[in-house]
C-alpha cells in the first residue's frame, strides 16, 4: 500500500522560509498527481492552500507557494508570520478514485 | 459563501450504526462531486469517501469499505455516511468536504470547502 510521506515537524524563524515536502513510499510525486495542500489550527476545520500543484486557493496570502521539487511535491512559506504555526497536509490522488493524505507536518514558528 | 453543516454525530456503541448528514449551501450541490474525511483524535486527516454529483459512482478507503454507505440527494442539498459494524477505531471527527469538480478525478482532486465536523464515538 502507498504511503504519502510528509515530515512529522518543522521549525522557521518568524520572516524565515521553509519547504515543506509530500512524497510517495513508492515513487515520484508529479503534477499529474495534482498535489493539494492544506493548513489545520487546533479545533478548526482544514483550510485549502494550494490545489493542482501550485494554484493558490482564493484569500490565501502570496507568502504561500507550490511546487514539485525533485520527486516531491513541496509547500514553500516565505516570510513566515506567528499565524502560520499549524498543521499542514498534502493528499494525493491514487487510483480508482481513492485520496490519500499524508500524515502531516507540525509546523512551529519562533 | 460556500456552507457545509455536519450533523449526525454522537455516542455509538461498537457494531453499532450511525448515519451523518451534510446540509450543503451558497453553491450548485448537484454539480460538486463530495467527500467524507475523518480525523481520529490527535491524528491527521484521513479520506474516507468519495461521491460524484449524481450519487452514481462511490469510493471508499480500503478501512471502511463494506461497512460504509455515501449517498447524496440533490433536491435537498445533502451528503449522508450510513456508517455500520461501527469500530472503536472510527472514532472520529467526520468533515464533509466538497471536491473541486464534478466528479471524483485525478483532475478535479481537491477539497476546496470543508463543514467544521461532527464528532462519532465508538464506545461501549
Amino acid at each position: 500500500q502507498t504511503v504519502v510521506t510528509q515530515e512529522p515537524s518543522f521549525s522557521v524563524s518568524p520572516g524565515g522560509t521553509v519547504t515543506l515536502t509530500c512524497g510517495l513510499s513508492s515513487g515520484s510525486v508529479s503534477t499529474t498527481d495534482y498535489p493539494s495542500w492544506y493548513q489545520q489550527t487546533p479545533g478548526q476545520a482544514p483550510r485549502m492552500l494550494i490545489y493542482n500543484t501550485n494554484s493558490r486557493s482564493s484569500g490565501v496570502p502570496a507568502r504561500f507557494s507550490g511546487s514539485i521539487v525533485g520527486n516531491k511535491a513541496a509547500l514553500t512559506i516565505t516570510g513566515a508570520q506567528a499565524d502560520d504555526e499549524s498543521d499542514y497536509y498534502c493528499v494525493l490522488y491514487m487510483s480508482g478514485g481513492i485520496s490519500v493524505f499524508g500524515g502531516g507536518t507540525k509546523l512551529t514558528v519562533l | 459563501e460556500v456552507q457545509l453543516l455536519e450533523s449526525g454525530g454522537g455516542l455509538v456503541q461498537p457494531g453499532g450504526s450511525v448515519r451523518l448528514s451534510c446540509a450543503a449551501s451558497g453553491f450548485t450541490f448537484s454539480t460538486y462531486a463530495m467527500s467524507w474525511v475523518r480525523q481520529a483524535p490527535g491524528k491527521g486527516l484521513e479520506w474516507v469517501s468519495g461521491l460524484g454529483n449524481s450519487g452514481d459512482y462511490a469510493y471508499y478507503a480500503d478501512s471502511v469499505k463494506g461497512r460504509f454507505t455515501v449517498s447524496r440527494d440533490n433536491s435537498k442539498n445533502t451528503l449522508y455516511l450510513q456508517m455500520n459494524s461501527l469500530r472503536a477505531e472510527d472514532t472520529a471527527v467526520y468533515y464533509c468536504a466538497k471536491y473541486g469538480g464534478i466528479s471524483v478525478a485525478r483532475t478535479t482532486n481537491w477539497f476546496d470547502s470543508w463543514g467544521q465536523g461532527t464528532l462519532v464515538t465508538v464506545s461501549s
